[in-house]
Protein backbone atom coordinates (compact mmCIF):
# COMPACT_ATOMS: atom_id res chain seq x y z
CA UNK A 1 0.00 0.00 0.00
CA UNK A 2 1.55 3.34 -0.94
CA UNK A 3 0.86 6.32 1.14
CA UNK A 4 1.15 9.61 -0.50
CA UNK A 5 1.09 12.85 1.87
CA UNK A 6 0.69 16.30 1.12
CA UNK A 7 1.84 19.19 1.18
CA UNK A 8 5.46 17.81 1.23
CA UNK A 9 6.37 21.22 3.08
CA UNK A 10 3.83 23.32 4.88
CA UNK A 11 5.57 26.80 6.10
CA UNK A 12 3.12 27.99 8.71
CA UNK A 13 3.47 30.38 11.81
CA UNK A 14 3.09 30.03 15.67
CA UNK A 15 -0.67 29.93 16.81
CA UNK A 16 -1.57 29.23 13.01
CA UNK A 17 -3.76 25.72 12.04
CA UNK A 18 -1.80 22.82 10.42
CA UNK A 19 -3.92 20.40 7.78
CA UNK A 20 -1.78 17.36 6.62
CA UNK A 21 -3.38 15.08 4.39
CA UNK A 22 -2.79 11.14 3.68
CA UNK A 23 -3.93 9.03 1.34
CA UNK A 24 -3.61 5.10 0.72
CA UNK A 25 -3.35 3.30 -2.68
CA UNK A 26 -6.29 1.08 -1.46
CA UNK A 27 -8.29 0.79 2.18
CA UNK A 28 -6.40 0.57 5.24
CA UNK A 29 -9.45 0.67 7.62
CA UNK A 30 -8.64 2.81 10.01
CA UNK A 31 -5.32 0.99 10.77
CA UNK A 32 -3.36 3.92 10.12
CA UNK A 33 -1.01 6.21 12.84
CA UNK A 34 0.86 9.37 12.56
CA UNK A 35 4.47 9.95 13.72
CA UNK A 36 6.46 13.41 14.55
CA UNK A 37 10.61 13.37 13.97
CA UNK A 38 12.56 16.03 15.06
CA UNK A 39 15.88 16.19 13.74
CA UNK A 40 18.26 13.87 15.15
CA UNK A 41 15.83 12.28 17.17
CA UNK A 42 13.54 8.75 17.19
CA UNK A 43 10.21 9.10 15.63
CA UNK A 44 7.27 9.65 18.42
CA UNK A 45 3.05 8.04 17.98
CA UNK A 46 1.07 10.66 17.77
CA UNK A 47 -1.77 9.19 16.57
CA UNK A 48 -2.97 5.91 16.25
CA UNK A 49 -5.75 4.28 14.63
CA UNK A 50 -6.48 7.33 12.66
CA UNK A 51 -7.99 9.25 15.73
CA UNK A 52 -6.85 8.11 19.04
CA UNK A 53 -4.03 10.37 20.34
CA UNK A 54 -0.98 8.54 21.98
CA UNK A 55 -0.52 8.88 25.87
CA UNK A 56 0.58 12.19 26.69
CA UNK A 57 0.02 14.33 23.39
CA UNK A 58 -1.26 17.81 23.90
CA UNK A 59 -5.27 17.88 22.49
CA UNK A 60 -4.34 20.34 19.92
CA UNK A 61 -2.92 17.45 17.47
CA UNK A 62 -6.07 15.20 15.84
CA UNK A 63 -6.23 12.73 13.50
CA UNK A 64 -9.42 11.99 11.34
CA UNK A 65 -10.51 9.48 8.71
CA UNK A 66 -10.92 6.10 7.47
CA UNK A 67 -10.39 4.04 4.63
CA UNK A 68 -8.33 5.85 2.36
CA UNK A 69 -8.00 9.65 3.00
CA UNK A 70 -6.59 10.80 6.49
CA UNK A 71 -5.95 13.65 8.07
CA UNK A 72 -3.60 15.23 11.41
CA UNK A 73 -4.63 18.71 12.15
CA UNK A 74 -2.96 20.86 14.86
CA UNK A 75 -5.35 23.32 15.99
CA UNK A 76 -2.86 26.01 16.54
CA UNK A 77 0.93 25.55 16.46
CA UNK A 78 3.18 25.50 19.14
CA UNK A 79 7.64 26.22 19.05
CA UNK A 80 7.88 22.42 19.53
CA UNK A 81 5.42 21.56 16.64
CA UNK A 82 7.86 22.64 13.50
CA UNK A 83 9.17 18.97 12.41
CA UNK A 84 8.35 16.00 10.06
CA UNK A 85 5.10 14.17 10.11
CA UNK A 86 4.99 10.71 9.00
CA UNK A 87 1.64 8.86 8.12
CA UNK A 88 1.96 4.97 8.41
CA UNK A 89 -0.29 2.46 7.76
CA UNK A 90 -0.84 -1.59 9.61
CA UNK A 91 -3.65 -2.70 7.61
CA UNK A 92 -1.47 -4.86 5.85
CA UNK A 93 2.12 -6.45 5.13
CA UNK A 94 4.40 -4.99 4.05
CA UNK A 95 3.88 -1.99 6.55
CA UNK A 96 4.45 1.16 4.80
CA UNK A 97 5.33 4.78 5.59
CA UNK A 98 4.16 8.14 3.55
CA UNK A 99 7.00 10.37 2.34
CA UNK A 100 6.93 12.89 5.36
CA UNK A 101 5.30 16.50 5.64
CA UNK A 102 7.97 18.65 6.79
CA UNK A 103 5.92 21.80 8.93
CA UNK A 104 8.40 24.26 8.94
CA UNK A 105 8.41 28.18 10.15
CA UNK A 106 7.34 30.60 7.93
CA UNK B 1 7.92 2.83 30.81
CA UNK B 2 9.83 0.85 28.33
CA UNK B 3 12.80 1.73 27.25
CA UNK B 4 14.99 0.60 23.74
CA UNK B 5 18.49 0.69 23.55
CA UNK B 6 20.00 -0.40 19.83
CA UNK B 7 23.75 -1.38 19.71
CA UNK B 8 25.74 -2.90 17.28
CA UNK B 9 25.79 -0.74 13.99
CA UNK B 10 29.09 0.71 12.71
CA UNK B 11 30.95 0.50 9.21
CA UNK B 12 31.09 -2.77 7.59
CA UNK B 13 32.38 -3.48 4.21
CA UNK B 14 29.40 -4.54 0.98
CA UNK B 15 28.45 -8.16 0.90
CA UNK B 16 29.76 -8.55 4.86
CA UNK B 17 27.35 -8.87 8.19
CA UNK B 18 26.58 -6.78 11.33
CA UNK B 19 23.61 -7.91 14.16
CA UNK B 20 22.05 -5.31 15.84
CA UNK B 21 20.57 -5.81 19.33
CA UNK B 22 17.93 -3.61 20.97
CA UNK B 23 17.95 -3.67 25.04
CA UNK B 24 14.49 -3.26 26.32
CA UNK B 25 14.36 -1.90 30.05
CA UNK B 26 12.20 -0.31 32.59
CA UNK B 27 9.63 -3.54 31.59
CA UNK B 28 9.22 -6.88 30.20
CA UNK B 29 9.11 -6.54 26.60
CA UNK B 30 7.34 -10.21 26.03
CA UNK B 31 3.99 -8.87 25.33
CA UNK B 32 4.97 -5.87 22.84
CA UNK B 33 5.61 -7.21 19.19
CA UNK B 34 9.19 -5.40 18.36
CA UNK B 35 9.61 -4.53 14.62
CA UNK B 36 12.89 -2.46 13.12
CA UNK B 37 12.55 0.78 10.92
CA UNK B 38 15.65 2.71 9.24
CA UNK B 39 16.06 5.99 7.95
CA UNK B 40 18.74 6.69 5.30
CA UNK B 41 20.94 9.66 5.47
CA UNK B 42 18.18 12.91 4.74
CA UNK B 43 15.30 10.39 3.78
CA UNK B 44 12.11 8.87 5.22
CA UNK B 45 10.86 6.22 7.07
CA UNK B 46 11.01 2.85 5.99
CA UNK B 47 9.76 -0.49 8.17
CA UNK B 48 12.43 -3.39 7.84
CA UNK B 49 10.96 -6.30 9.79
CA UNK B 50 8.38 -7.06 12.41
CA UNK B 51 8.09 -10.09 14.74
CA UNK B 52 5.15 -10.98 17.25
CA UNK B 53 5.55 -10.98 20.74
CA UNK B 54 6.26 -14.90 20.79
CA UNK B 55 8.34 -14.64 18.28
CA UNK B 56 6.54 -17.19 16.16
CA UNK B 57 5.63 -15.00 12.86
CA UNK B 58 8.06 -13.15 11.25
CA UNK B 59 8.00 -10.05 8.14
CA UNK B 60 10.30 -8.68 6.25
CA UNK B 61 10.67 -6.19 3.69
CA UNK B 62 11.36 -7.35 0.17
CA UNK B 63 14.49 -5.16 0.02
CA UNK B 64 15.75 -7.00 2.47
CA UNK B 65 13.91 -11.15 2.42
CA UNK B 66 16.54 -13.43 2.49
CA UNK B 67 19.68 -11.08 3.53
CA UNK B 68 17.99 -10.20 7.39
CA UNK B 69 16.33 -12.12 10.19
CA UNK B 70 14.86 -11.22 12.79
CA UNK B 71 14.94 -12.87 16.50
CA UNK B 72 14.21 -12.34 20.01
CA UNK B 73 15.19 -14.09 22.95
CA UNK B 74 11.78 -12.98 25.82
CA UNK B 75 14.30 -14.09 28.93
CA UNK B 76 16.89 -11.70 27.98
CA UNK B 77 14.45 -8.86 26.64
CA UNK B 78 16.28 -8.79 23.50
CA UNK B 79 15.76 -8.02 19.85
CA UNK B 80 18.19 -8.98 17.15
CA UNK B 81 18.08 -7.76 13.32
CA UNK B 82 21.01 -9.89 11.85
CA UNK B 83 22.22 -8.49 8.30
CA UNK B 84 23.84 -10.16 5.98
CA UNK B 85 25.15 -9.92 2.57
CA UNK B 86 24.70 -6.33 2.96
CA UNK B 87 24.34 -3.17 0.33
CA UNK B 88 25.14 0.30 0.15
CA UNK B 89 21.71 0.76 0.01
CA UNK B 90 20.81 -0.32 3.62
CA UNK B 91 23.24 2.54 4.84
CA UNK B 92 20.94 4.01 7.63
CA UNK B 93 20.24 4.51 10.97
CA UNK B 94 18.37 1.95 12.13
CA UNK B 95 15.53 2.26 15.04
CA UNK B 96 13.68 -0.12 17.35
CA UNK B 97 9.88 0.01 18.02
CA UNK B 98 7.66 -1.79 20.39
CA UNK B 99 4.04 -2.01 19.77
CA UNK B 100 1.59 -3.12 22.82
CA UNK B 101 -1.68 -3.47 23.35
CA UNK B 102 -2.54 0.17 24.93
CA UNK B 103 -2.18 1.93 21.51
CA UNK B 104 -3.16 -1.31 19.84
CA UNK B 105 -0.16 -2.12 18.61
CA UNK B 106 0.63 1.16 16.84
CA UNK B 107 4.74 2.18 18.14
CA UNK B 108 4.78 3.50 20.48
CA UNK B 109 8.40 3.11 22.30
CA UNK B 110 11.40 3.81 20.08
CA UNK B 111 14.84 3.41 20.39
CA UNK B 112 17.67 6.41 19.92
CA UNK B 113 18.95 4.29 16.76
CA UNK B 114 22.30 3.21 15.76
CA UNK B 115 24.29 3.90 12.42
CA UNK B 116 24.49 1.20 9.85
CA UNK B 117 27.01 2.28 7.21
CA UNK B 118 28.00 0.08 4.33
CA UNK B 119 31.06 1.07 2.38
CA UNK B 120 34.27 0.32 1.08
Amino acid sequence: IVLTQSPGTLSLSPGERATLSCRASQSVSSLLAWYQQKPGQAPRLLIYDASNRATGIPARFSGSGSGTDFTLTISSLEPEDFAVYYCQQRGSWPRTFGQGTKVEVK
Amino acid sequence: EVQLLESGGGLVQPGGSLRLSCAGSGYTLINYAMTWVRQAPGKGLEWVSSITASGSTKYYADSVEGRFTVSRDNSDNTVYLQMNTLRAEDTAVYYCAAGGLQHNYAWDYWGQGTLVTVSS
